[in-house]
């Protein structure tokens, strides 16, 4: 199975901030991985697939980057709505597998 | 607009068989490249992919929960089902079901919860 480590598990950020959320496979997915938000009330909602295209009605504060191994998220300016867990999912091979989720807070 | 909806008995005991509906609407099963596959989550931790099926019936099952899990589709009601036997506590957890094409679950249920207890 590939093994997806995401960092980091949380992350305090302020309104109007920068913030980048790593992902990082055991092996290369030849960027097939995708980006989730959850919110607390367990709605999921996909943000981004194939590493950089962003889903339909998702604000383009959002971006994918990455390659071979490692992948990121960026959210250019946090708004409210933003505080939520993330999480990176590969479908390079099945297994299906997702990280562990990275936890963004308010600061 | 695609929407799906989980169901399932809620509560059940050890040893028995989970049975798990998916309800959508928007889409079609038979539509070439469609997909539905579920996901569920204990509470409190990460995300694991069950199964997923196809519009062609290919399925694909996670390994790890060896040969516990069927799906199975009925095109004509737009439903798509999961059956685990078995269960025991470690099975409890909020179990989604979602669309999936192109390698990405693009639309998500809500998710229904699931506790195994004696």
């Amino acid at each position: 199975d590939i093994q997806m480590t995401q960092t980091p598990s949380s992350m305090p950020a302020s309104l109007g901030e920068r913030v980048t959320i790593s992902c990082r496979a055991s092996q290369g997915i030849s960027n097939y991985l995708n980006w989730y938000q959850q919110k607390p009330d367990g709605t999921i909602k996909p943000l981004i697939y194939y590493t950089s295209n962003l889903q339909s009605g998702v604000p383009s504060r959002f971006s994918g980057s990455g390659s071979g191994t490692d992948y990121s998220l960026t959210i250019s300016s946090l708004e409210p709505e933003d505080f939520a867990m993330y999480y990176c999912q590969q479908y390079d091979s099945s297994p299906l597998t997702f990280g562990s989720g990275t936890k963004l807070e308010i600061k | 607009q695609v929407t799906l909806k989980e169901s399932g008995p809620g509560i059940l005991q050890p040893s028995q068989t989970l049975s798990l509906t998916c309800t959508f609407s928007g889409f079609s099963l038979s539509t070439y490249g469609m997909g539905v596959g579920w996901i569920r989550q204990p509470s409190g931790k990460g995300l694991e992919w069950l199964a997923n099926i196809w519009w062609d019936d290919d399925k694909y099952y996670n390994p790890s929960l060896k040969n516990r899990l069927t799906i199975s589709k009925d095109t004509s009601n737009n439903q798509a089902f999961l059956k685990i036997t078995n269960v025991d506590t470690a099975d409890t957890a909020t179990y989604y079901c979602a669309r999936s094409q192109f390698g990405a679950f693009a639309y998500w249920g809500q998710g229904t919860l699931v506790t195994v207890s004696s």
